[in-house]
């Protein structure tokens, strides 16, 4: 089974733009998660989509958004960029999740690594 | 307020010696708990997870975790290390009734040396 995959790889974009980062989560996971990974912060969820539908937030300004689409594929998008966006962007994918959480581990992509100038 | 903490940014070890990566949380109800390795340029690989009964738990490349209910710790264990173990390590919790989400902590850089 291909793993999760995510798109592009890299990203350099300016101040005051916006980037769209793409995931395709192995085949039958209809969970998809977003996570932020800096040196100062860690990693921080950002948010999940089921079926969707996003079940879950992190605690992000409204410039970050994602969407699911019927494929389980997910779209993150970042508006007005700041220099503080500059991270490594990382997408997960399980099964079926229940609202308790469940027990399925998440499968992680390489990740996007996005370099705000 | 929930979290994971790793008390050791950094765990030096010698090859072939045992090794123990901390974490101790702090979380409402019954949590799952997880552990990840991230090497250079690389996601998160799955190494295994606590979710209930035996409270030790094997997972991948003969790493075993331990889970203390009572000092709400689920710290990583090898008994014999190797050189290419060397990575960062990441301890996870995943709250209940909260989907997917998972709360992790700084992560801890284990280096093993020959």
């Amino acid at each position: 089974k291909a793993g999760v995959t995510q798109t592009p790889r890299y990203l350099i974009k300016t101040r005051g733009q916006q980037v769209t980062l793409s995931c395709s989560p192995i085949s039958g996971h209809r969970s998809v998660s977003w996570y932020q990974q800096t040196p100062g912060q860690g990693l921080q969820f950002l948010f999940e989509y089921f079926s969707e539908t996003q079940r879950n937030k992190g605690n992000f300004p409204g410039r970050f958004s994602g969407r699911q689409f019927s494929n389980s594929r997910s779209e993150m998008n970042v508006s007005t960029l700041e220099l503080g966006d500059s991270a490594l962007y990382l997408c997960a994918s399980s099964l079926v999740v229940g609202t308790s959480g469940g027990n399925n581990e998440q499968f992680f992509g390489p990740g996007t690594r996005l370099t705000v100038l | 307020a929930q979290s994971v903490a790793q008390p050791e940014d950094q765990v030096n070890v010698a090859e072939g010696n045992p090794l123990t990566v901390k974490c101790t949380y702090s979380v409402s109800g019954n949590p799952y708990l997880f552990w990840y390795v991230q090497y250079p340029n690389r996601g998160l690989q799955f190494l295994l997870k606590y979710i209930t009964g035996d409270n030790l738990v094997k997972g991948s490349y003969g790493f075993e975790a331990e889970f203390n209910k009572s000092q709400t710790s689920f710290h990583l264990k090898k008994p014999s290390a190797l050189v290419s173990d060397s990575a960062l390590y990441f301890c996870a919790v995943r709250p209940y009734n909260q989907g997917g989400k998972l709360i992790f902590g700084q992560g801890t850089e284990l280096s093993v040396k020959p």
